[in-house]
């Protein structure tokens, strides 16, 4: 039971321009999303969240788009650096409850 | 910036025995939890606790599994009799205001 789909394993982008993650979810009681980045053998990194009310959240070069009526959303980074490779998680929860992990998409951002 | 701390960062064990993982959740956070992640595979929810006591648990979480907040700042969690299949990287997470933020992870090892 799949409630939360990253389809995309890995991605590569160029050093400088946009990565795009994308997220789909099943679960309508989900009312908060977060995006998490991770390192082999580390703990999940919070990058940036964003609520249901909202559909845009911006944070330096991380912005993150939600459409519910879809149920997607979607991470941008811009511009990419070769730093941001690792493997990205988009997860979801209902408000102070477990949070629900998609499988990962791996970005590789070629110098 | 205040974080989640976790000991040991690897512990290797026999089948049958007692661990004990330990976490340091962030001081004012009100809610937490354990994840576990099996190598290739994503992040799981184990548990969550709040107001000293368990306040949800997967199926993975079962009679073996246990956790205790035994004073005002360790958080930890206890499998009495390590399955070979136990073996993961654990995670501890925190929140306050529905991010949560995670430890650096324990990678349990059982022979």
């Amino acid at each position: 039971d799949q409630q939360v789909k990253q389809n995309s394993p890995s991605l590569s982008v160029q050093e400088g321009r946009i990565s795009i993650l994308n997220c789909d979810y099943t679960n309508s009681m989900f009312d908060y999303f977060l995006w998490y980045k991770k390192y082999p053998a580390e703990g999940p990194t919070f990058l940036i969240s964003i609520s249901s009310i909202k559909d845009k959240n911006e944070d330096g070069r991380f912005t993150v788009f939600l459409n519910k009526s879809a149920k997607h959303l979607s991470l941008h980074i811009v511009p990419s650096q070769p730093g941001d490779s690792a493997v990205y998680f988009c997860a979801a929860t209902g408000g102070y409850q477990k949070v629900t992990f998609g499988t990962g998409t791996k970005l590789q951002v070629i110098p | 910036e205040p974080e989640v701390t976790q000991t040991p960062s690897h512990q290797v064990t026999q089948m049958g025995q007692e661990v004990i993982l330990r976490c340091v959740p962030i001081s004012n956070h009100l809610y937490f939890y354990w994840y576990r992640q099996i190598l290739g595979q994503k992040v799981e929810f184990l548990v969550s606790f709040y107001n000293n006591e368990i306040s949800e648990k997967s199926e993975i979480f079962d009679d073996q599994f246990s956790v205790e907040r035994p004073d005002g700042s360790n958080f930890t969690l206890k499998i009495r009799s390590t399955k070979l299949e136990d073996s993961a990287m654990y995670f501890c997470a925190s929140d306050r205001e529905e991010t949560q933020y995670f430890g650096p992870g324990t990678r349990l090892l059982v022979l």
